[in-house]
């Protein structure tokens, strides 16, 4: 069965400096990942999915993501965050074949300070 | 479009009441799923349903969770009667063609309080 892991269950930052959200997969196919933002009373929006092709994933807002197959691990970084980033970030997987069946991590909540 | 839409917002209940949370999806959007959200848990899928047909309820804590997709346009979740574990949020999320990797629209979802 396939699982997430979202190591970190917040992470604040100052407004401008770079972040990285880890998070580490298992399953025994092929699989699907993806990133979801989650904003205050509001439900999950895409922000970027990895599918095949090029490791190197961008999504919305400036942020990217890169797959490592070896590492099982799809990290999710910006370069310069904004107040308006603060969020909750989740990262979810789907294996081959049941695509519908996405599996969510817990969660890691983005705070951004001034 | 509106998006996904979910009635109502905050619902408080009392132990053992029934309770019916209401869901309507994107026009055009094949595939519907119900999630609950919680802290202990995270983000678990109950029910999905594809051409309003329960496709995979094993997700589905109890007998006391019932589902239905009467049309496309509709489904609801049902808890009878409801318990103060079962509090959370629950979302409602539709799709075009998630076996293609479509991304889920989610709702902004129903907290769900029982006393």
């Amino acid at each position: 069965a396939q699982s997430v892991t979202q190591l970190d269950s917040q992470v604040p930052v100052f407004e401008e400096a770079p972040v990285e959200l880890r998070c580490n997969y298992s399953s025994s196919v092929s699989v699907y990942l993806f990133w979801y933002v989650q904003y205050p009373n509001q439900g999950l929006q895409l922000l970027l999915k990895y599918l095949s092709g090029s490791t190197l994933v961008k999504g919305i807002n400036g942020f990217e993501a890169e797959f490592n197959k070896s590492q099982t691990s799809f990290h999710l970084r910006k370069p310069s965050v904004h107040i308006s980033d603060t969020a909750e970030y989740f990262c979810a997987v789907s294996e081959g074949g049941s695509n519908y069946k996405l599996t969510f991590g817990k969660g890691t909540l983005l705070t951004v300070n001034p | 479009d509106a998006g996904v839409i979910q009635s109502p917002r905050h619902e408080v209940t009392e132990m053992g009441q029934e309770v019916t949370l209401r869901c309507k999806p994107i026009s055009g959007h094949n595939s519907l799923f119900w999630y609950r959200q919680t802290m202990m848990r995270g983000l678990e899928l109950l029910i999905y349903f594809n051409n309003n047909v329960p496709i995979d309820d094993s997700g589905m804590p109890e007998d006391r969770f019932s589902a239905k997709m009467p049309n496309a346009s509709f489904s609801t979740l049902k808890i009878q009667p409801s318990e103060p574990r079962d509090s959370a949020v629950y979302f409602c999320a539709s799709s075009l063609r998630p076996m293609e990797d479509e991304k889920l629209f989610f709702g902004s979802g129903t907290q769900l309080s029982v006393l």
